[in-house]
């Protein structure tokens, strides 16, 4: 168990409303990680925090925004919810001796 | 759980045989690899990792191989059990080139186990 809690674990939304997911880390690791994952796709980097108020983006960051105000905190926030957001998100953090990420249970969303 | 293996390379095997799961990397430069298991309903669950100064490493009943020659990476897993059944996603990185140590995750491959 690497303490990463994200939340909410299930959301179903409209087009169009705001979203915002949380993962929770317990472990004072610097990194952090949004991912999405979809049939096909695998797992796509929306984007990551190397510290505190530190962010950047990732493969897939359009229609996307984070926010990292303490440590144990990564935001995931979609300002106005499309149906092609639909999807699986994940949250990791790096940890391990090599860097390897350890993944949240993931947030399943659905934008209608 | 959700599915997230519609449109997954599967590989079906019977309990007791050993496994070969097989990936493609793209980037001459990377020089971590892992592989991760992911069961129905959750996250990804590190198995193994290898750097590229080396060509085999052995964990408990997986072994993985990296042929850097032709970039590619494959998980094997020994007398395969029912709780192998899962998607098996390869990621490579650069740890010391530009891109922060981020994962590049290949697609999957989903096992399935015949008892």
């Amino acid at each position: 168990d690497a303490g990463i809690t994200q939340s909410p674990r299930h959301k179903v939304t409209e087009t169009g409303t705001p979203v915002t997911l949380r993962c929770h880390q317990t472990e004072n690791h610097r990194y952090m990680y949004w991912y999405r994952q979809d049939p096909g796709h695998g797992l796509r980097l929306i984007h990551y925090s190397y510290g505190v108020k530190d962010t950047d983006k990732g493969e897939v960051s359009d229609g996307y925004s984070v926010s990292r105000s303490k440590t144990e905190d990564f935001l995931l926030t979609l300002e106005s919810a499309t149906s092609s957001q639909t999807s699986v998100y994940f949250c990791a953090i790096r940890g391990g001796v090599s860097g390897e990420l350890f993944f949240g249970e993931g947030s399943r969303l659905t934008v209608l | 759980g959700e599915s997230v293996g519609l449109h997954l390379p599967t590989l079906s095997v019977q309990e007791g045989d050993n496994s070969i799961i097989n990936c493609a990397y793209s980037n001459s430069a990377s020089d971590y690899f892992i592989w991760y298991k992911q069961e129905s309903g959750k996250g990804p669950q590190f198995i193994i990792d290898i750097r590229s100064n080396m060509d085999k490493r052995q964990g408990q009943r997986v072994t993985v191989l990296l042929n850097k020659t032709v970039k590619h990476l494959s998980l094997q897993i020994a007398a395969t059990q029912p709780g192998d059944s899962a998607v098996y996603f390869c990621a490579e990185t650069a740890l010391y080139g530009g891109s922060q140590g981020n994962l590049i995750f290949g697609k999957g491959t989903k096992l399935s186990v015949k008892p």
